[in-house]
């Protein structure tokens, strides 16, 4: 079965440089999230994205923004990088049912910012 | 704020005993309950969902779910040492065209050959 796609897998950056990390969701789903992962820590939310609209808002930094395109692939836009930023960005995508969103997560980009 | 609590282990259990999982919420409102498997370095892998109160069996997991005590729980039978890994806890709520997870912090579990 076809699952999320990320691209690029692994990113090196320096401080203070931009980055994009590209999320390609299952396809037939219709909303894509996005989670940051520091070591030890359990995936916090940054955005989602339904129906190419943003539905909700976690803890994005205000350097960040992302957005969703007509054939629901996401891009999340990082900008002036801080050391901090360096974890792992997963993408996920539901497919909405009823209430219910079981979310299938990609297998993230590794961000590391020197 | 809603929270997710789980014990941050490590649980060890040996290979084919039972290992059993728990986690609370504290938002009454939620609606749905997952389990993920997280490798290290690897991304959360889907295992289980439960929606209902009482329990769903798919192999040797079973996920129970008692609302009343907002109360979520996994059983890992025949624990095996490739099961060694870090499980996550999430609780969904949904609200209009809103919806994410809330993550507990995981736990790690070990099965000892």
């Amino acid at each position: 079965a076809a699952g999320v796609i990320q691209s690029p897998r692994h990113l090196i950056k320096e401080k203070r440089e931009t980055a994009t990390l590209k999320c390609y969701p299952i396809p037939r789903h219709d909303t894509v999230y996005w989670y940051q992962q520091g070591p030890g820590q359990d995936p916090q939310f940054l955005i989602s994205f339904y129906e190419k609209m943003q539905s909700d808002k976690g803890s994005i930094p205000d350097r960040f923004s992302a957005q969703q395109f007509s054939d629901y692939h996401s891009e999340l836009n990082m900008s002036s990088l801080e050391l901090g930023d360096s974890a792992l960005y997963f993408c996920a995508s539901s497919r909405k049912k009823g209430t219910t969103y079981e979310q299938y997560f990609g297998p993230g980009t590794r961000l590391t910012v020197t | 704020q809603k929270e997710v609590e789980q014990n941050s282990g490590p649980l060890s259990v040996p290979e084919g005993a039972i290992a059993s999982l728990n986690c609370t919420y504290s938002d009454r409102g939620s609606q749905s309950f997952f389990w993920y498997r997280q490798y290290s370095g690897k991304s959360p892998e889907l295992i289980m969902f439960i929606y209902s109160n009482g329990d769903k069996e798919d192999g040797r997991f079973t996920a129970q779910l008692n609302k009343a005590s907002q109360y979520v729980s996994l059983l890992i039978r025949d624990s095996q040492p490739s099961d060694s890994a870090t499980y996550l806890c999430a609780v969904g709520y949904s609200g209009g065209s809103n919806y994410k997870l809330t993550f507990g912090k995981g736990t790690l579990l070990t099965v000892n050959p």
